[in-house]
Formats: C-alpha cells, structure tokens, sequence
C-alpha cells in the first residue's frame, strides 16, 4: 500500500531564511505526486504537482525517485507562507485517489 | 471557478440520531466526489469516494452502514452519519473532482461534527 511521510509536524523558520519541508513517499509504481496547502481558517487547496513542474507562490518541489522524495523548497519564506502544509499521492488506477501525509505546519516569524 | 461548499459548517447532533452532511460543487459538474474524516492535528483519511449515479467506494475499515453516501445528481453528494456516536465526532472533508478540472480535487471548507 501507498504512504506517505512528513517528518516534521512544525517547521518554524525567520522570515527571509529558506524552506524546506520534507515528504517521502512508498509506493512501488510511478506515484503522482502533490502538495496541497492550507492557510488558516482556509480550505485545503492545490500548491502544486510534480507533473507541472513549475513554481507556485515561489515554491518548488523536485520528485526524486531514487530517494522517493518530494521535498517542498522557497528560498526566502513570507509571512504569509505561514500554512499547514500536507504532501499528497495518487497513483495509476487509483482513480484519482489522494493518499495524505500527517502535514507539517509552517510558521514563519518576523 | 472550481468551488465547492458544503453545508452545515457546524452540527452537533445527540448519540443514535443520524445526520446528514451536503456537499455541492457550484460551478461545474463533479463526475467524482471524496469524503474525508480529519481528527484534531490529523491527517486527511479517505472514507470514500462516490461517482455520480454510482455506489460509493468505500476505504477499508470504513463501515459502509453506517456512513452512507449518497451522488444523485453532478452537483450534489451527501454523507449520512446513521445512528451517530461521540467516537464519530469529526472534521468532515468533501472534494470533487471532473474532468472539466482535468481531475484536480477542489476541496469543500469542511464540517465540524459534535455528537453529545
């Protein structure tokens, strides 16, 4: 069965310093990979899709096969980057199903 | 475009009533509709996932009788909580997804389920 891992269930960072929240997935077939975001008191919404391979936001997020990760990366974090941040799978035949990680909540401060 | 609602945002129900939890997509049509259970500081669980005019694909360990799903119609599918207890109390997610949104989930603001 498909798993997905976030380590890190709070990641705080100064504004101005870089990002990177971790997710690593298991799963034996070619995984499609997401990351979804949610601010607060805000529904849970797409950030992006390693299919897209473009940044969103500033962030970005390479799929790794050898090491089946998919970190979540912004060089300089915002205040307003200050989410929940939860890292997604789906997979061929799964019917679009979404597998979620535990989700890392991200503060920033001044 | 892509919004989904769901409704009521907030219920508190008394243990054995059942109650019943709306979710529409309001600008497009949704040939696919998931329900997720989220517990406080929690991940997103799948409960199920419904096509229109389809039974409900029930995730394992999901009692199927008691979470009754229901997607009559391309806008609407329903999550009964039948005979409701207080382990049941929840947040409770619906997405929707079609191809019109080339099969992105767009997720509703959820509903906080308190059984007494």
């Amino acid at each position: 069965a498909q798993r997905v891992t976030q380590p890190e269930k709070l990641l705080s960072v100064f504004k101005g310093a870089p990002v990177e929240l971790k997710c690593n997935y298991s799963y034996s077939g070619s995984p499609e990979l997401f990351w979804y975001v949610q601010y607060s008191r805000q529904r849970l919404q797409l950030l992006l899709r390693h299919i897209s391979r473009e940044s969103i936001k500033g962030f970005t997020a390479d799929l790794n096969k050898g090491e089946t990760s998919f970190h979540l990366k912004k060089p300089f974090a915002q205040e307003e980057d200050s989410a929940m941040y939860y890292c997604a799978l789906s997979f061929t035949g799964g019917g679009n199903k979404l597998t979620f990680g535990t989700g890392t909540q991200l503060k920033v401060e001044l | 475009g892509a919004v989904v609602s769901q409704h009521p945002s907030w219920v508190i129900c008394k243990s054995g009533t059942s109650v019943k939890i709306e979710c529409r997509s309001l600008d497009f049509q949704a040939t696919t509709m998931f329900w997720y259970r989220q517990f406080p500081k929690q991940s997103l669980m799948l409960m199920a996932t419904s096509n229109e005019g389809s039974k409900a694909t029930y995730e394992q360990g999901v009692e199927k009788d008691k979470f009754l799903i229901n997607h009559a119609s391309l806008t609407l599918s329903t999550l009964t909580v039948t005979s409701a207890h207080p382990e049941d109390s929840s947040f409770y997610i619906c997405s929707a997804s079609s191809p019109w949104t080339l099969y992105e989930q767009y997720f509703g603001p959820g509903t906080r389920l308190t059984v007494t």
